[in-house]
């Protein structure tokens, strides 16, 4: 059972660059996530998806593009980088559970993907 | 909108001491949970806190949630150098279970 799996771990692009930061997760949670972390900033929701084909945007959305296609999958694409993505990435995944609460949508977070846009 | 604030954003303190760390909400919300992350890591789960009145514990931590105040409380008890990192409260909105709102964490350093 590996949880949540990120790659890469590190990437460097040069402005307008695109790329994929994947992630996977194989714990049949229903809900997907990505946060960006910025220092001082806490971390803010890019986009979530609440299940295969279900995607929405999140407090910071532009720039980024999701799909989910299936249960474990959620990419993360950047379209054109940009210095301001510059950024540590996390993915996480929980699930609500039988009753509405037994899952408590606890989330379980990847290992991060440090992203630097030049 | 939902905004989130914790404070203090940085806390150094001695081993054996006892302190509070905050967090309030500005929305009606029903479901709080509290995270730690070590530098250069990812984060973990401490807590989660479900109805008014909630109290977790777990060691040396413990945290309550007060819906009405709109506030939960981290406190620590007895500091130890390996309870520094970086906490983080987080919050949904009533009716918005998926979408977390994290305040800014706060740093905290346990000196010996």
């Amino acid at each position: 059972n590996a949880g949540v799996t990120q790659t890469p771990k590190f990437q460097v692009l040069k402005t307008g660059q695109s790329m994929t930061l994947q992630c996977a997760q194989d714990m049949n949670h229903e809900y997907m996530s990505w946060y960006r972390q910025d220092p001082g900033m806490g971390l803010r929701l890019i986009h979530y998806s609440v299940g295969a084909g279900i995607t929405d945007q999140g407090e910071v959305p532009n720039g980024y593009n999701v799909s989910r296609s299936t249960t474990e999958d959620f990419p993360l694409r950047l379209l054109s980088a940009a210095p301001s993505q510059t950024s540590v990435y996390f993915c996480a995944s929980s699930y609500q559970g039988q009753g509405g609460l037994s899952g408590a949508n606890v989330l379980t977070f990847g290992a991060g993907s440090r992203l630097t846009v030049l | 909108e939902l905004k989130v604030e914790q404070n203090p954003l940085f806390l150094s303190m001695q081993e054996g001491k006892n302190y509070t760390i905050y967090c309030n909400y500005s929305t009606t919300s029903d479901r709080l949970y509290w995270y730690r992350q070590d530098p250069g890591k990812s984060l973990e789960s401490l807590f989660v806190l479900l109805s008014n009145g909630a109290v977790k514990q777990e060691g040396r931590l413990m945290a309550s949630l007060d819906t009405k105040a709109r506030l939960s409380t981290l406190h620590i008890t007895a500091a130890v150098h390996d309870l520094s990192a970086t906490y983080f409260c987080a919050v949904a909105a009533r009716g918005s279970n998926y979408k977390l709102t994290f305040g800014k964490g706060t740093l905290l350093t346990v000196n010996p």
